[in-house]
């Protein structure tokens, strides 16, 4: 049982290069979220998805499209990069029911931007 | 929606001591308050939580405390040691409408804890 995996674990882009960071877990959970985590600013959410085939903007999408391939994947792609994504990004799964439900992190994504 | 204050932004104590860091929130009807413990270039993980109908809740050296009326909670620490430093994040979840289990952080405070 791997948890919340996340591929890759660093990458640097140039201005302007797309990419996709990839996110799976294996606890069979329901909802599934991306944050980027800045110095001093917290964790703030850019995309959730309660279900499979679902997805909803957060606090910070801009930038940011994602697709929830199936209950297992969660995927965030960022399609022309800029200096002000670099960032750590971390994915996370929740198990819904009803008041329950841990929110667990992946290991992070640190991503460069120049 | 939801806003979350979290203070202090740093807090240094010698070991041994206790700890206490503090949040507010703004959503009356947020009804569970998460705390995430998180080691340098790792990821967060829950340490303790708290729901709605609980004021107290302890785990060993870890207790949270919660106050419905004036919207905060705080986390404490005792007896604390140098493996206890680390950033601590505080959240609230609203079960309510479409959130969906979307957790709000609050900024995070740098604890560090001195031999």
């Amino acid at each position: 049982n791997a948890g919340v995996t996340q591929t890759p674990k660093f990458q640097v882009l140039k201005t302007g290069q797309s990419m996709t960071l990839q996110c799976a877990q294996d606890m069979n959970h329901n909802s599934m979220y991306w944050y980027r985590q800045d110095p001093g600013m917290g964790l703030r959410l850019i995309y959730y998805s309660a279900s499979e085939g679902t997805t909803d903007k957060g606090e910070v999408p801009n930038g940011y499209n994602v697709s929830r391939l199936n209950k297992r994947e969660f995927s965030l792609r960022l399609e022309s990069a800029a200096p002000s994504q670099t960032s750590v990004y971390f994915c996370a799964s929740r198990l819904d029911r009803g008041l329950q439900g841990t929110q667990y992190f992946g290991p992070g994504t640190r991503l460069t931007v120049l | 929606g939801e806003n979350v204050e979290q203070h202090p932004s740093t807090l240094s104590v010698q070991e041994g001591d206790s700890a206490v860091i503090k949040c507010t929130y703004s959503d009356s009807a947020s009804n569970y308050f998460p705390w995430y413990k998180q080691e340098l270039g790792k990821r967060p993980q829950l340490i303790i939580d708290i729901r709605s109908n609980v004021g107290e809740k302890k785990d060993q050296r870890i207790a949270v405390t919660l106050n419905k009326t004036a919207k905060h909670f705080s986390l404490h620490i005792t007896e604390t040691q140098p493996e206890d430093s680390a950033v601590y994040f505080c959240a609230a979840f609203n079960a309510g409408g479409t959130s969906y289990g979307k957790l709000t952080f609050g900024q995070g405070t740098i604890l560090t804890v001195h031999p």
